[in-house]
């Protein structure tokens, strides 16, 4: 099946580690995303890739980093300078404007 | 004002109901326009596409009214499984690339 597939689903970090959130699609998009929601609000832009080797920040890349090595993967590192990393993270890729979006992450900092 | 905005609800109506929801956007080069729909804890999906002439996909149907700078979500005979939360994405011109604009989204209860 096409799709975008995320993991972990739950992960729990101690504060002042670093963790990584996977991202991989199938879907052959070129562009990929990275949001976050808290609660009652809307989703929020971390960082987005146009194209393989390329990206760019979002509205709150601070405390989050990126790669893109592969078409396929986009994976999020949520480093210790993110003073409050606790929330829902999506990725998602993209089509004629059209986004889709993975199952979620959700991380929890103890 | 925000570039995207939406009414928080919560709509509470009863199962068979007819709801509407609206949803402005400032930007008025924005160009695409979508309804996604998002259960409790869950990601969110695709609902449909706005289209200038509106359109329709069962009980729901879609409308843009560019002049007035807004898309409409009417949902009739409404269910139980429609309840969720309901947000609203625009797609701006801007920089080097388009920007997709989340709304923050109108919760739907709808209630036996």
């Amino acid at each position: 099946d096409g799709g975008i597939t995320q993991s972990p689903k739950y992960l729990f970090r101690k504060e002042g580690q670093n963790v990584t959130l996977s991202c991989e699609q199938n879907l052959n998009h070129d562009a990929m995303y990275w949001y976050r929601q808290d609660p009652g609000q809307g989703l929020r832009l971390i960082y987005y890739s146009q194209i393989v080797n390329d990206f760019q920040k979002g509205d709150i890349a601070e405390g989050y980093s990126v790669s893109r090595e592969k078409k396929e993967s986009f994976p999020l590192t949520v480093t210790s300078a993110q003073k409050n990393p606790t929330a829902f993270y999506l990725c998602a890729s993209s089509w004629s404007y059209t986004i889709y979006f993975g199952e979620g992450s959700w991380l929890t900092v103890v | 004002r925000k570039e995207v905005e939406q009414d928080p609800g919560p709509f509470n109506v009863p199962e068979g109901a007819t709801v509407a929801f609206n949803c402005t956007y400032s930007n008025s080069a924005s160009q695409s326009f979508f309804w996604y729909r998002q259960d409790c804890r869950k990601e969110p999906k695709l609902l449909m596409s706005v289209y200038s002439s509106g359109n329709e996909d069962g009980r729901f149907t879609a409308q843009l009214n560019r002049a007035s700078q807004y898309i409409s979500l009417l949902i009739r005979d409404s269910k139980l499984s429609d309840s969720a939360t309901y947000l609203c994405v625009v797609n701006t011109p801007g920089g080097a690339t388009n920007k997709l604009i989340f709304g923050t989204g109108t919760l739907l209860a709808v209630q036996p």
